[in-house]
């Protein structure tokens, strides 16, 4: 089963530093979205790439935060000089892009970013 | 701004029995409805969709329910079984566009036998 595979699972870091995340898409999806989940919450909309290109970023992704998905195919997420709120599971997702309709993300299994 | 509202954050059902979970959203611009399920560890699976021109939505034991003009929509799951005890979050976006999904905070299903 080739689902969304992200990397690493677990990721625990000092505050101040910088952390990056892998992800890897279902390959025939050319929609990547990357989603913030804390305690209690659903997840929330970070950002969303077409193929390489990133289409449209959440007022959540402050200038600390970068995605990336330089040929299409995985993305990173990268956190600078990371703080005690940026703890939270970071998810990631795909999708086929569909002319008409809509068809449901597939997720992860996220990576869970502790900042002490 | 929660557009998307789960407000029962726990539900208690018996093995065999109806289980309704329920999901509130604010934003009329919504036409397409979702429901993932969330083991601990894992990510959300996707169970159930719903496009804003139906109003049922049928996947053996799982029923989507769609009240536009209320904006509620609802989940049943008959029979329930131990297997369907997990976090269950509704979402909501718009059919064209970015897929971009609104979550609702969930709602912890547990089965008991």
């Amino acid at each position: 089963d080739t689902g969304v595979s992200q990397d690493p699972r677990h990721k625990i870091t000092k505050r101040g530093q910088n952390v990056t995340f892998r992800c890897d898409p279902i390959s025939e999806h050319n929609r990547l979205y990357w989603y913030r989940q804390t305690l209690g919450q659903g997840p929330e909309f970070l950002t969303y790439f077409q193929n390489e290109a990133q289409l449209e970023k959440s007022r959540l992704l402050s200038d600390r935060f970068s995605a990336e998905r330089p040929k299409g195919s995985f993305s990173t997420l990268e956190i600078q000089r990371t703080e005690q709120g940026d703890s939270a599971m970071y998810l990631c997702a795909s999708s086929p892009f569909r002319s008409k309709g809509n068809s449901p993300l597939h997720f992860g299994n996220g990576t869970r970013l502790t900042v002490t | 701004d929660q557009q998307v509202k789960q407000n029962s954050p726990s539900l208690s059902v018996q093995e065999g029995r109806i289980s309704i979970l329920n999901c509130d959203y604010t934003n009329s611009m919504f036409d397409y409805f979702l429901w993932y399920k969330k083991y601990p560890a894992e990510g959300p699976t996707f169970l159930i969709s719903i496009s804003s021109i139906k109003d049922k939505n049928e996947d053996g034991r799982f029923t989507v329910f769609l009240n536009k003009s209320a904006k509620h929509l609802s989940l049943h799951i008959v029979p329930s079984q131990p297997g369907d005890s997990a976090v269950y979050f509704c979402a909501a976006s718009l059919i064209q566009g970015a897929q971009k999904l609104v979550f609702g905070q969930g709602t912890r299903l547990t089965i008991n036998p």
